[in-house]
């Protein structure tokens, strides 16, 4: 167990519709990160939030948000849901300054 | 671009030492290598990294070549619980968990 929570594991919705994943970071971790793996993409970096700043930004989309919230749990929005977006994303989080990040298990998003 | 490059898939005996070897010509001096796994659609599980000294923990035990060019995980006695997409990253010590990944090595331990 990293000690990094996703919710929920599953999720299945329809082509134009909108979710939010939820991430709650290890315990005095103040980084975020989340990421997208799909089957022809492999593992990609999406975002980080580090204190509820976003301090850096991979490849997401303009239809995906992310915050950061007060109490370090983050939310990942995605809106116009399309087929090619069905994935495992996973969220992961680290102490200030450190690489090593320690990663959730994963939401599998379903778009049908 | 790629900044390592790794074999696609390597098999390892249960109980033997498992050496993955991973190539990094184009590291800069402030990039570390690091090392995670995946185990079947799992979250990435860190392993292990280092600058340029051999390092080891309770899980493996990584080899750096004195020009940084390459590096080898050895994972000491496999298990089958070792079985995993093993992947290797080099990144700067500021990226934090800003981490590309790339293909990995899936690593299968065979009874």
């Amino acid at each position: 167990d990293s000690g990094v929570t996703q919710t929920p594991k599953h999720l299945i919705t329809a082509t134009g519709q909108r979710v939010t994943l939820r991430c709650s970071p290890r315990s005095g971790d103040l980084s975020v990160y989340w990421y997208q793996q799909s089957l022809d993409q492999g593992l990609q970096f999406l975002i980080q939030y580090y204190n509820g700043e976003e301090r850096a930004k991979g490849n997401i989309l303009e239809r995906f948000s992310a915050q950061q919230f007060p109490d370090l749990h983050s939310e990942l929005n995605l809106s116009s849901l399309e087929l090619g977006d069905s994935a495992l994303y996973f969220c992961a989080s680290s102490v200030v300054g450190k690489t090593e990040a320690f990663f959730g298990q994963g939401t599998r998003l379903t778009v049908v | 671009d790629a900044k390592t490059t790794q074999p696609t898939s390597m098999d390892c005996a249960e109980g033997r030492a498992a050496n993955l070897p991973c190539n990094h010509s184009t590291i800069s001096g402030n990039e570390y290598v690091y090392w995670y796994r995946q185990i079947h659609s799992q979250g990435p599980q860190y392993i292990i990294h280092g600058l340029k000294n051999n390092e080891t923990n309770e899980m493996a035990s990584l080899i750096i070549t004195e020009d940084r060019k390459s590096s080898t995980l050895i994972l000491p006695h496999a298990t089958l619980r070792d079985t995993a997409v093993y992947y290797c990253i080099v990144s700067a010590s500021d990226s934090w968990g800003k981490l590309q990944f790339g293909a990995g090595t899936q690593v299968v331990v065979t009874p």
